[in-house]
């Protein structure tokens, strides 16, 4: 695998459900992103990890609970979600946080959520 | 706060056609720009970069972007476009300082390529 991977690409949840993204980055950085891509609206960048620890979270509501055990993976849990959740989520990789070389950013395919 | 505007939805140009994508942008200090591409299904892929010097700068696949401080905008531009490139082009600011890769994204131009 070569780049950044997220899995699964597809996935519809009911709003009682709990259910997992994964993200994986081949690429050596050192931070990761989600960011939530919906429908006529900008991207928005939902959490920053820098070595594994949160330094950035965006007003995100507490039902999305961020994880980065490593600096390879990064996982988005979700629980009691809404129908306006329904997006496409994103997952990126930089080799650092912080400088210019944070906004050179790697994108994986994404995960397309449907909460039904 | 900053802010990006593309003001064009949605863009069709004929293949073989010179292409030139809109982008606007509302920044205090000197921003740090940037084109990423999207193609249906996959993820962003950085095009360029703008951090400073030069304003004429060349990314990857033949395109390149001008930074025109005066008139606040950063536009895409390639001289003659392949039905390839069909997808959705993002312009993106960069606030600096310590945002933490923090990149604020324009909402989108979706570029349609006829035979």
């Amino acid at each position: 695998e070569t780049g950044v991977t997220q899995t699964p690409r597809h996935l519809v949840m009911g709003m009682t459900n709990k259910k997992s993204l994964k993200c994986e980055q081949h690429l050596g950085h050192n931070a990761m992103y989600w960011y939530k891509q919906s429908a006529k609206k900008p991207l928005e960048l939902m959490f920053v990890y820098s070595l594994e620890e949160r330094v950035e979270n965006n007003s995100v509501p507490s039902r999305f609970s961020p994880e980065c055990p490593n600096s390879s993976h990064l996982f988005l849990h979700l629980h009691t979600l809404q129908p306006e959740d329904s997006a496409l989520y994103l997952c990126a990789s930089s080799q650092t946080a912080v400088g210019l070389a944070a906004y050179e950013q790697y994108f994986g395919p994404g995960t397309r959520l449907t909460v039904t | 706060a900053q802010s990006v505007t593309q003001p064009d939805i949605h863009i069709t140009v004929s293949e073989g056609a010179s292409l030139e994508l809109r982008c606007n942008y509302s920044y205090g200090a000197t921003p740090y720009l940037f084109w990423y591409v999207q193609s249906p299904g996959q993820g962003l892929q950085l095009l360029l970069k703008y951090f400073s010097g030069d304003t004429l700068v060349q990314g990857i696949k033949g395109f390149e972007a001008e930074f025109k401080r005066s008139q606040s905008s950063f536009n895409l531009r390639k001289p003659s476009v392949h039905w390839s490139d069909a997808a959705e082009y993002f312009c993106a600011v960069g606030a600096g300082g310590t945002s933490y890769g923090k990149l604020t994204f324009g909402q989108g131009t979706i570029l349609t390529v006829h035979p």
